[in-house]
């Protein structure tokens, strides 16, 4: 079954302009990851953050996890013409080994 | 250091015939993963395993579909007597040895194509 979800799921931004993507997971985790994936490729890991953390920063990206809401964003500051592509969220599964995937948000940057 | 690489990058069948996809994990790595993903969705969990073992092969369909990661080798995943069904990207995963669920590298993917 599908552990995230993220929202929305497709946006389009101005090139310049902060894009903000959120995922809502259903049970406990030890630790949520972000990754992207450009068109036809594989996907790549941005970025993890644990449980323990509300905040973390990679560059540009900004992550943000709230547990009490099972919620989680991630924020691509200055966006580029280079970030167009898909943004997923992965969480275990019941604090297993496997990852489980969101249906993923498309982000689109207009030059 | 190669990064996880997949091959075929497209394989076509016809109806019945058999697939085989191979997966070669980063160089180190011990623990394989298998996703499918159908266009505009998510991936979906098929299996994982480590060397000689499978771990959790909870999303493999029970028929026809099965997994291995050999001693030696890479790791394949068999689909007998494909359907049309089964077209979809295929995507391998690999991670080092420790907690295995804290980054995956994932290769360039597998297109099936069943005619």
């Amino acid at each position: 079954s599908q552990q995230g979800e993220e929202d929305p799921q497709a946006l389009s931004i101005q090139e310049g302009e902060n894009a903000t993507m959120n995922c809502s997971y259903k049970t406990s985790i030890n630790n949520l990851q972000w990754y992207r994936q450009n068109s036809g490729r594989g996907l790549v890991h941005l970025i993890l953050i644990r449980s323990n953390e509300r905040e973390k920063h990679s560059g540009r990206l900004r992550v943000t996890l709230d547990t009490s809401k099972k919620s989680s964003s991630l924020l691509i500051t200055a966006s580029r013409a280079a970030d167009t592509a898909s943004y997923f969220c992965a969480t275990p599964y019941f604090g297993n080994e496997k990852l489980t995937f969101g249906t993923g948000t498309r982000l689109t940057i207009i030059p | 250091n190669a990064g996880v690489m997949q091959n075929p990058r497209h394989l076509v069948r016809r109806r019945g015939q058999e697939a085989r996809l191979r997966c070669s994990p980063m160089k180190g790595h011990s623990h394989v993963y298998w996703y499918r993903q159908l266009p505009e969705e998510g991936l979906k969990f098929m299996v994982y395993l480590q060397k000689e073992n499978i771990i959790d092969e909870s999303g493999m369909p029970k028929e026809r579909f099965s997994a291995e990661f050999p001693k030696e080798g890479p790791s394949i995943l068999r689909i007998q007597q494909v359907v049309r069904g089964d077209s979809a990207a295929y995507f391998c995963a690999s991670s080092p040895p420790g907690p295995a669920n804290e980054k995956l590298f994932f290769g360039s993917g597998t297109q099936l194509s069943v005619l």
